[in-house]
Order: structure tokens, then C-alpha cells, then sequence
């Protein structure tokens, strides 16, 4: 059973780029959720998506969105990024019958802006 | 909005020595709790988690969590660490009103001495 993987794993971007991060959801799984986590601090969500719609949002502005796909996999795109946006982006997926209760993580994705 | 305390930031222990490391949270509503390890390199991972049923429970390696509703808190425990016990504790929190939303604490960093 693959778990979830997460693309890059490592970039730097300078203010004001755009940044597309992408997952891949475990298998079977429907549900996936990102989170931000800063140095030092737990980590933060940003949106869940459930069958290619957002299903849930938390405080973070509209620059940041996302996309999921017929196949499950995500995408969280950052524009205008600014120097706070520097973080670990984590990708979690949920099966089907645990209703979102359980989230099982990917590695992340490093973000470095400059 | 629920909020997660995690109240030890940085825990040193000598192997075989006990571990506890407190959780409290503010949502008074139904909860599921979980405590994620997060390694040195490595992605989180569940090390156990509470939906209902006994309060008392048992993870992975050892690990163990009181769930008491009465002080809103979900303490983790272990009888004798290990040097390989080593890592970031996360205490998180979903249900209610916040949905599938995963709020964490602030994490423990745990350094056992060998």
C-alpha cells in the first residue's frame, strides 16, 4: 500500500511567485487536507477537499487555493507568496468510511521564500 | 474555535525513566483526540487516537493516553522511554463544529539520553 507522497520536496521562491504544491492521497483514499507548519510551531489547516470540492477552510486568505482531482490527488497553489509563507506544507488523506477522522501524512514540502 | 495546549515544549529524560506529556483543549462538545510522533526526518505518524469507548488507550510502542472530559485534558504516557523514543509529540483535536479540521498543539520536543 503506497502512503501519501508529496511533490517537491524542497523549493525556493522569492516574494511575490506563485507556488504549486501537489499530493498524491493514499490509496482508497477520498479526503485530503493541507497543513502549514511553521519552525518550531505545530501544524496549521488550510483546506480539506472531498470529492473535488473544498470542504472546509481555515484562517488563511484566499491566495491560498486548491484543487483535487477525479483521481483524488491535490493541488495547493500560493500566490503572491510573502516571507511568512516559508514553512513545511503537509498533505493528509482520509478513507472513505473513517470519515475524515483519521489523517495519515505525507512527508511535505519545504517552502523557503526569499 | 478549539484550541490545543500542549504545556511541556522541551522534555529531557534519561532512558527508562517515565513520561508524561500533557494535552488540554478548549472545545466542550464532542471530540476525537490524537497524538501524532513526528521523528527526526521523518513524516508524522499516528501514535494513537480516541473516538469513544475506554478512556483509556493504547497506541504503538508502548505509548498510552487518558482521556478526561472532566478536565478537557488527553495526556500521553509511557512507563520507560527509549533513546529512539526521541522526537516532536503533536496532541490534536477534531469534531463539533470544526468538522475533520485537525487542530494541533504546539508540540513536545522529547530528547531522551542514552
Amino acid at each position: 500500500e503506497t502512503g501519501v507522497t508529496q511533490s517537491p520536496t524542497h523549493l525556493i521562491k522569492t516574494r511575490g511567485q506563485q507556488v504549486t504544491l501537489r499530493c498524491s492521497s493514499q490509496s482508497g483514499h477520498n479526503t485530503v487536507s493541507w497543513y502549514q507548519q511553521a519552525l518550531g510551531q505545530g501544524p496549521q489547516f488550510i483546506f480539506q477537499y472531498y470529492r473535488e470540492e473544498e470542504n472546509g477552510r481555515g484562517n488563511f486568505p484566499p491566495r491560498f487555493s486548491g484543487l483535487q482531482f477525479p483521481n483524488y490527488s491535490s493541488e495547493l497553489n500560493v500566490n503572491a507568496l510573502e516571507l511568512d509563507d516559508s514553512a513545511l506544507y503537509l498533505c493528509a488523506s482520509s478513507p472513505p468510511n473513517g470519515g475524515g477522522n483519521e489523517q495519515f501524512f505525507g512527508p511535505g514540502t519545504r517552502l523557503t521564500v526569499l | 474555535a478549539q484550541s490545543v495546549s500542549q504545556h511541556n515544549h522541551h522534555v529531557i529524560l534519561s532512558e527508562a525513566a517515565s513520561l508524561e506529556l500533557g494535552c488540554n483543549y478548549s472545545y466542550g462538545g464532542t471530540v476525537n483526540l490524537f497524538w501524532y510522533v513526528q521523528y527526526p526526518g521523518q513524516h508524522l505518524q499516528l501514535l494513537l487516537k480516541y473516538f469513544s469507548g475506554d478512556p483509556l488507550v493504547k497506541g504503538i510502542k508502548g505509548f498510552e493516553a487518558e482521556f478526561i472530559k472532566s478536565k478537557f485534558s488527553f495526556n500521553l504516557r509511557k512507563p520507560s522511554v527509549q533513546w529512539s523514543d526521541t522526537a516532536e509529540y503533536f496532541c490534536a483535536v477534531n469534531g463539533g463544529n470544526a468538522g475533520n479540521m485537525l487542530t494541533f498543539g504546539g508540540g513536545t520536543r522529547l530528547m531522551v539520553k542514552p
